[in-house]
């Protein structure tokens, strides 16, 4: 069984689209996170949630808005999507924030053009 | 702003032969964290190492921790084809969980 699965794999659309990345992990994790690794491969956080409750937000666009329906699921909606947003898009989860691994989703690559 | 810096940005090696990399910090840590992504695929936690350890090993991982100098480093030894990948440090500063992951070091083993 995969822990932490984000659907779709691959995105290809326009600019000024909207989309969204779903992200599940039946791990019984609290705190799920979204990160982005851009063509240089550096990765950085962009939200996390602890039991439903964000808890980080970093300097993202307005554009990008987490939604966590239950502690299981962590979705990402982009809006208007710009040339910029293209990068890989990673869920991932832990047992306990702060102290514990974070287990990864295999990414899903974003490519607007 | 990036917390972790690796060194090196990559490194050629033939099986066998042991992988060093090294991870620098700034700030003050809860713990350490290394991960293993492979080509095209997400990231793999490899070894977790608090505050107050120095030391940790598994499998053919070693991984230190000097607090004073703000740096860890990761050994591979007996390194095969398999391993390679890039390897990542993550520092973990608050209660939060929040990873700030350096460059990256890009391992590629050679048969």
């Amino acid at each position: 069984d995969t822990a932490v699965s984000q659907t779709p794999k691959y995105l290809v659309t326009q600019m000024g689209n909207d989309k969204s990345i779903k992200c599940e992990q039946n791990l019984g994790h609290d705190t799920m996170y979204w990160y982005k690794q851009d063509s240089k491969k550096f990765l950085k956080i962009m939200f996390s949630y602890n039991n439903k409750e964000l808890i980080i937000n970093e300097t993202v666009p307005n554009r990008f808005s987490p939604k966590s329906p239950d502690k299981a699921h962590l979705n990402l909606h982009i809006n208007s999507l710009e040339l910029g947003d293209s990068a890989v898009y990673f869920c991932a989860s832990s047992q306990v924030a702060g102290y514990t691994e974070a287990f990864f989703g295999q990414g899903t690559r974003l490519t607007v053009v | 702003s990036q917390q972790g810096e690796e060194d090196p940005q990559a490194l050629s090696i033939q099986e066998g032969e042991n992988a060093t990399m090294n991870c620098s910090y700034k700030t003050s840590i809860n713990n350490l964290q290394w991960y293993r992504q492979n080509s095209g695929r997400g990231l793999v936690h490899l070894i977790l190492i608090r505050s107050n350890e120095r030391e940790k090993h598994s499998g053919r991982l070693r991984v230190t921790l000097d607090t004073s100098k703000k740096s860890s480093s990761l050994l591979i030894t007996a390194s095969r084809a398999a391993d390679t990948a890039s390897y990542f440090c993550a520092t973990d500063a608050d209660s939060w969980g929040k990873l700030q992951f350096g460059a990256g070091t890009q391992v590629v083993v050679t048969p």
